[in-house]
């Protein structure tokens, strides 16, 4: 069985660029949610797919989007980069989207903005 | 105010020390999850809990609902267990669904040898 699966690890892109951090969640899970975590600070829920749907967002502007597959993995789009979306992005997947069910978080991906 | 706030934010321990980590909440949960992040950002759940107590190895967690309260124990600490403990719980942070995590802002423990 495999975990969740992040990338790129690590990546440094420039303000007004655009950026895809990619997601395979764990075998037999069906809900993916994202997170951003800046230095020092918590994780911050970003949206939530379920069964290929956006099933709940957080409190991040429209340039955040995402996209679910029918294997169930996941892509976060950023776009128009600002300074303040550098980051730790962490993915977890899970079966079900309720917050009772366990969670398998990826490694991150550590984004940067110049 | 946090609807999730932990307690204490750093702690250093001595290793073999019996260590406690608080978490209070005021949201209304179906869940708590207690999750562990070393440094270079990867997050393991340890626990997810709704009543009563769970133990795993030397890792104990425990849960007052009526109290909104819970609290993560480590015994026989060790220098690998240094990282950073999180407390989670769904909330209505984001309007109406419960079901997306609202993060602790973390306890940072440092167990020396």
């Amino acid at each position: 069985e495999t975990g969740v699966t992040q990338s790129p690890t690590h990546l440094i892109k420039t303000r007004g660029q655009q950026v895809t951090l990619r997601c395979s969640s764990q075998s037999g899970h069906n809900t993916v949610s994202w997170y951003q975590q800046a230095l020092g600070q918590g994780p911050q829920f970003i949206f939530q797919y379920y069964r290929e749907e956006e099933n709940g967002r957080g409190n991040f502007p429209p340039r955040f989007s995402g996209l679910q597959f029918p294997n169930y993995s996941s892509e976060l789009n950023v776009n128009a980069l600002e300074l303040d979306d550098s980051a730790l992005y962490l993915c977890a997947s899970s079966l079900g989207a309720s917050g009772a069910n366990v969670l398998t978080f990826g490694a991150g991906s550590r984004l940067t903005v110049l | 105010k946090n609807e999730v706030e932990q307690s204490p934010q750093n702690l250093t321990a001595q290793e073999g020390e019996f260590i406690t980590i608080n978490c209070s909440y005021s949201v209304g949960i179906s869940a708590l999850h207690w999750l562990q992040q070393h440094p270079g950002g990867g997050i393991v759940s340890l626990f997810m809990l709704s009543s009563g107590k769970k133990k795993h190895g030397r890792l104990i967690a425990t849960i007052n609902i009526q109290e909104k309260h819970s609290s993560l124990h480590i015994t026989a600490s060790h220098p690998r267990d240094s990282a950073v403990y999180i407390c989670a719980a769904p909330g209505t942070l984001y309007g109406g669904a419960t079901n997306k995590l609202i993060f602790g802002t973390g306890t940072l423990l440092a167990v020396q040898p």
